[in-house]
């Protein structure tokens, strides 16, 4: 598509339930990246996708949170038992390698209540 | 990891100023982006910089890599132009993405 597109842009979920959420990037761009935005916050890597190669998980934040990435397109981010700490914009950026320009969505905004 | 400072935090300014943004990383980078972030949360690549000097219409950027740091200017700003803006960096380390920092706050007022 013409940009990166993610879904839902909000979900409002209960405490303790899991979510997925989903990021489909630039067609052909082989690096995909989730970020979290925190209110007024800076934004935390979480992970990245980079072609076939095993992802970097390194900025997953505990095991509750999960991550693929389906014939090197689309992606879901998992998030299972959530809690309220988890409640953030939720971003994802694709480029065309790494290294190069990042090109983010709009964002899913995650509230846990 | 590396680390990413940016100032000012905040910036205030009427409509026609100009300002300069500064952001300073710890190590070496191959990577360096900066952004806008509107203030409806849309992050917007500005720069994509790691090395020398660019122009787009009224913002232009340079960063000196060997001194481990870079500019973005803002040049007859515009009410537009209030948000944030993060500089994002990715060190030399292959395969790692990028790094933000704070961000600055600019508000522009008429």
């Amino acid at each position: 598509g013409a940009g990166v597109s993610q879904s839902p842009s909000n979900k409002v979920t209960e405490k303790g339930k899991d979510v997925e959420l989903r990021c489909d990037p630039i067609s052909g761009h082989t690096a995909l990246y989730w970020y979290r935005q925190s209110l007024g916050q800076g934004l935390e890597f979480l992970i990245y996708f980079q072609g076939n190669s095993a992802p970097d998980k390194s900025g997953l934040p505990s095991d509750r949170f999960s991550a693929e990435r389906t014939g090197g397109s689309v992606s879901t981010l998992t998030i299972q038992r959530t809690q309220q700490e988890d409640s953030a914009v939720y971003l994802c950026a694709s480029s065309r390698g790494p290294a190069l320009g990042y090109t983010f969505g709009s964002g899913t905004r995650l509230t846990v209540v | 990891g590396i680390q990413v400072e940016q100032s000012p935090p905040d910036l205030i300014l009427q409509e026609g100023a100009n300002s300069t943004l500064r952001c300073n990383f710890s190590d070496s980078v191959n990577n360096l982006q900066w952004f806008h972030q509107n203030p409806w949360g849309q992050l917007i690549n500005l720069f994509y910089i790691p090395s020398g000097t660019k122009q787009n219409g009224r913002l232009s950027a340079t960063t000196v890599a060997t001194e481990r740091y870079s500019l973005l200017y803002i040049s007859s700003s515009q009410t537009t132009d209030s948000g944030v803006y993060f500089c994002a960096v990715g060190s030399n380390q292959a395969g790692t993405a990028l790094i933000f920092g704070k961000g600055t706050t600019l508000s522009v007022s008429s």
